[in-house]
C-alpha cells in the first residue's frame, strides 16, 4: 500500500515569505507527527495530531509555525515569515495509534531552503 | 531533561564483520527504544523496538540490547553487506508520553 507522502520535495524561498508543506498519512493511520531534522542533529518533535484531539503543539519553535490536519487525514505545515534558521528537513510520519511502542512511518519529508 | 547519544563519527566496517551502534541516554530509563534506519534523502524507517524490561531483541542479522544500569542500547549488525550502510537513529519514550526522543544518528559505512 501507499506509505506517507510529502510535498513538495524541496522548497527554496526567500527570507520572510510563507511556506506551507503537505502531508499525507497512510490511510487509517489515528497519528500523524511533525518533525524537523537540522543537519548532525536529531529529529526534532513540532507538533502531533491525534484523530479528532486537540494538538499537541509544544514543540512549535515559535509562533510563526502552525499547523491543521483537516479531516483527520492530510495535514499542512505552515511556517510563516521564514528566516534562514528555518531551513531544515521536515518530515512528517504517522502511526496507527499514539501508544507509546506504536511504530512510526515516516515520509521522504520536505528538504526547505531559506535565502 | 532526557537526553541521547550517539557516535557522531562515522563508523567504518570491513564486509562480512559485526558492526555495533552505540546509544547512551541520561537521567531515567526510557519504556522503549527503538533503532531507525535513514538513507540519504529519505526518512526513517523503524527497525527493531526494546521494552525496558528486556535485554535483547533479535530480528534476522540485527541485534538490539538495553542495559538499565548503563544506560545504553547497543545495536547489532552480524554479518554486515554494503547495503547495510546508512545513518541509524536511536529513540526512546518513556512510559507515559508518546513522544520520541531521538538521538542524532550515527552514519555506518560497510566497506566491501
Amino acid at each position: 500500500g501507499a506509505g506517507v507522502s510529502q510535498s513538495p520535495s524541496n522548497k527554496v524561498t526567500e527570507k520572510g515569505k510563507d511556506v506551507e508543506l503537505r502531508c499525507d498519512p497512510i490511510s487509517g493511520h489515528t497519528a500523524l507527527y511533525w518533525y524537523r531534522q537540522s543537519l548532525g542533529q536529531g529529529l526534532e518533535f513540532l507538533i502531533y495530531f491525534q484523530g479528532n484531539s486537540a494538538p499537541d503543539k509544544s514543540g512549535l519553535p515559535s509562533d510563526r509555525f502552525s499547523a491543521e490536519r483537516t479531516g483527520g487525514s492530510v495535514s499542512t505545515l505552515t511556517i510563516q515569515r521564514t528566516q534562514q534558521e528555518d531551513s531544515a528537513v521536515y518530515l512528517c510520519a504517522s502511526s496507527t495509534l499514539a501508544g507509546v511502542a506504536e511504530t512510526q512511518y515516516f515520509g521522504p519529508g520536505t528538504r526547505l531552503l531559506v535565502l | 531533561s532526557q537526553k541521547i547519544e550517539q557516535n557522531s563519527e562515522a563508523l567504518n566496517i570491513q564486509e562480512g564483520k559485526t558492526a555495533t551502534l552505540t546509544c547512551n541516554y541520561t537521567n531515567y530509563s526510557p519504556a522503549y527504544l527503538q533503532w531507525y534506519r535513514q538513507d540519504p534523502g529519505r526518512g526513517p524507517v523503524f527497525l527493531l523496538l526494546i521494552r525496558e524490561n528486556e535485554k535483547e531483541k533479535r530480528k534476522e542479522r540485527l541485534k538490539v540490547t538495553f542495559d538499565t544500569t548503563l544506560k545504553q542500547s547497543l545495536f547489532h549488525i552480524t554479518a554486515s553487506q554494503p547495503a547495510d550502510s546508512a545513518t541509524y537513529l536511536c529513540a526512546l519514550t518513556m512510559d507515559s508520553n508518546y513522544q520520541l526522543i531521538w538521538g542524532a544518528g550515527t552514519k555506518l559505512i560497510i566497506k566491501p
